[in-house]
């Protein structure tokens, strides 16, 4: 059973660009989370997902940032317009169905840098 | 909001050393929870201990929980070289509110 997957692991990207993160979870994982982590810092979250609906995305900044988790595929996180405080690692988190918040598992996180 | 805030920030001990970490939150919990990262890695999952739970253990970690006090603490005993990480705990307010992280514990174990 493969972890969570993310792609890009490094992402550049110059100012005003967009930044497109993509999360694979865990096999029947239903529940998706992003997070973000500025260097030196904790994970703040962004936005909790499950298939098709956004449920939770009291941390996501009003303005550039989209996240959507469709029926097939991955979950994407789109940064539009990116600025250098953008400039992240942006983790993806999955949990199975019924579990609440409890367990998490934690992708490798994409490493997004804007010049 | 920020809502665990581990002390120290930063640990520096010898190998074979007990390495123990802090963390205080604000409001009540559902549960807490600690993870390791490695220096550009994701997170691991260490050890979750819920509220009415006073005490836990996995291996050389010991996990307290003194929800009076509003405080947690993570023991690591005979740490190697490998325990040097960054170490995170995280509180879950209920069900399915997201994990709230703190900034975390550099642990640096010296061989």
């Amino acid at each position: 059973n493969a972890g969570v997957m993310q792609n890009p692991r490094h992402l550049v990207r110059r100012r005003g660009q967009e930044a497109r993160l993509r999360c694979s979870p865990m096999k029947g994982h239903s529940h998706v989370y992003w997070y973000r982590q500025l260097p030196e810092e904790g994970l703040k979250f962004m936005v909790y997902l499950q298939k098709e609906n956004i449920i939770d995305e009291s941390g996501m900044p009003k303005e550039r940032f989209s996240a959507e988790f469709p029926k097939e595929g991955p979950s994407i996180l789109r940064i539009q317009q990116v600025v250098r405080g953008d400039s992240a690692a942006y983790f993806c988190a999955s949990s199975p169905p019924g579990s609440g918040t409890d367990t998490q598992y934690f992708g490798p996180g994409t490493r997004l840098t804007v010049l | 909001s920020q809502q665990g805030e581990e002390d120290p920030q930063a640990l520096s001990i010898q190998e074979g050393e007990n390495a123990t970490m802090n963390c205080s939150y604000k409001t009540s919990i559902n549960n807490l929870q600690w993870y390791r990262q490695n220096s550009g890695r994701g997170l691991v999952h260490l050890i979750l201990i819920r509220s009415n739970e006073r005490e836990k253990h996995s291996g050389r970690l010991r996990v307290t929980l003194d929800t009076s006090k509003k405080s947690s603490s993570l023991l690591i005993t005979a740490s190697r070289a490998a325990d040097t990480a960054s170490y995170f705990c995280a509180t879950v307010t209920s069900g399915n509110t997201p994990l709230v992280f703190g900034k975390g514990t550099r642990l640096s174990v010296i061989a």
